[in-house]
């Protein structure tokens, strides 16, 4: 069974730093881009980032490039985001999701971790 | 950049009956490939989006056959046939055409009369 277990979520003040964790299970993590997708509390999602198989490739949202940086450790199974400068925009659940082999849509979902900023 | 629009963004439905959702794109999603990339979400209530149709009009595994989807281009529609209590949470449009990047609707609130 595919399981994505994000942490790392909580409250920080603006123009500080966070890093969420997501723990992939049940597939072979090396084989899949993987995204962080937000959703700003009671509004829609936003894609924020994705991360090709080897790391080699990564994109970001333009509101949060320069502050935040995906990355992944394949021999841990894990996805990461580095989010620096936060601010007040930044609060939303982060879920991380896994692509599709086609790589056009996410398939798996975590719960999502929640970031609040605020001071 | 591609902007989605969807319509109406909130429905409220008798159990039983159908709804219908719109999602609109600036550009057309009509890939190069022959595909057109338009997906629909749904997020019940506490829970993730779980994928209901990809490229318009597949349903993804698992999902009820009250749901289809249509439209081609720029106009895209989703359908439920009877819906049922389980059904209600937001509904969101989301195209991929411009890969690596992505773009959700503003998402269609469904509730139960």
């Amino acid at each position: 069974e595919v399981q994505l277990v994000e942490s790392g979520g909580g409250l920080v003040q603006p123009g500080g730093s966070l890093r969420l964790s997501c723990a992939a299970s049940g597939f072979t993590f090396s084989s899949y881009w993987m995204s962080w997708v937000r959703q700003a509390p009671g509004k829609g999602l936003e894609w924020v980032a994705n991360i090709k198989q080897d790391g080699s490739e990564k994109y970001y949202v333009d509101s949060v490039k320069g502050r935040f940086t995906i990355s992944r450790d394949n021999a841990k199974n894990s996805l990461y985001l580095q989010m620096n400068s936060l601010r007040a925009e930044d609060t939303a659940v982060y879920y991380c999701a896994r692509s599709s082999v086609d790589l056009h849509y996410f398939d798996y979902w975590g719960q999502g971790t929640l970031v609040t900023v605020s001071s | 950049d591609i902007v989605m629009t969807q319509t109406p963004l909130s429905l409220s439905v008798t159990p039983g009956q159908p709804a219908s959702i719109s999602c609109k794109s600036s550009q057309s999603l009509l890939h190069s490939d022959g595909k057109t990339y338009l997906y629909w979400y749904l997020q019940k209530p506490g829970q993730p989006p779980q994928l209901l149709i990809y490229e318009v009009s597949n349903r993804f595994s698992g999902v009820p056959d009250r749901f289809s989807g249509s439209g081609s281009g720029t106009d895209f529609t989703l359908k439920i046939s009877r819906v049922e209590a389980e059904d209600v949470g937001v509904y969101y449009c989301m195209q991929s055409i411009q890969l690596p990047l992505f773009t959700f609707g503003p998402g269609t609130k469904v509730d139960i009369k």
